[in-house]
């Protein structure tokens, strides 16, 4: 079965300081891969997606993410972290097989905090 | 822009009582979802519809219900509410293909007392 793993429920960086959020999927066929944001009491708001185009995605906010089908990876970066990027992050997949189309499986998501 | 709007954002029921909570999405897409997010545990999907009069159940279908009698809207009901239904409740809706993302509205905070 596929499966998304975040790695670090919480991360805190400083104010300029690089974001790394982690996502690991397991699937035995190249999957769609998305990243989420969640601000406090709202829903997710999509941050970027991959789909077989380009291996190295932007996305909104200044946010990227590449993906590593040898390391089974799609990690979120920033260069620099503002205080307004302190949220909950999600990592998702489309398994690309099986099952529903547009059914998505989560990462149980990490929470950023942002020192100043 | 995709607009997924769901009726409440905070709703306070009590124990045993029926409560519906709505979901309209306004760009056609097939599929919507309903999602419970607690603290620790993510995302966890309740039920889900692929189509009108569809629906299927997700990870936790116990004690919850839904209905979809027009595409646009997707309703979640809790039959006879219980404590430990608290929580955050997310609706999400997906044109239905592999690659296309979910769209979620702000969310309704359910509190049963």
């Amino acid at each position: 079965a596929q499966s998304v793993t975040q790695l670090g429920s919480h991360v805190s960086v400083s104010e300029g300081a690089l974001v790394l959020l982690r996502c690991n999927y397991s699937s035995s066929v190249p999957p769609y891969l998305f990243w989420y944001v969640q601000y406090p009491n709202q829903g997710l708001q999509l941050l970027l997606k991959y789909t077989s185009a380009a291996t190295l995605v932007k996305g909104i906010n200044g946010f990227e993410a590449e993906f590593k089908k040898s390391e089974t990876s799609f990690h979120l970066t920033k260069p620099s972290a503002h205080m307004s990027d302190a949220a909950e992050y999600f990592c998702a997949v489309s398994p690309n097989y099986g099952g529903s189309q547009g059914n998505l499986i989560f990462g149980k998501g990490t929470k950023l905090s942002v020192k100043p | 822009d995709v607009k997924v709007t769901q009726s409440s954002r905070y709703l306070v029921k009590r124990t045993g009582e029926k409560v519906f909570l709505e979901c309209v999405q306004d760009m056609d897409h097939e599929n919507m979802f309903w999602y419970r997010q607690d603290p620790g545990l993510g995302l966890r999907l309740i039920y889900f519809s692929y189509d009108v009069k569809m629906k299927e159940k997700g990870d936790i279908p116990e004690g919850y219900s839904v209905s979809r009698e027009k595409k646009e809207r997707f309703s979640l009901i809790l039959e006879s509410a219980s404590t430990n239904q608290t929580s955050m409740y997310l609706c999400a809706s997906s044109r239905g293909l592999w690659d296309q993302p979910q769209h979620f509205g702000d969310g309704t905070r359910l509190s049963i007392l």
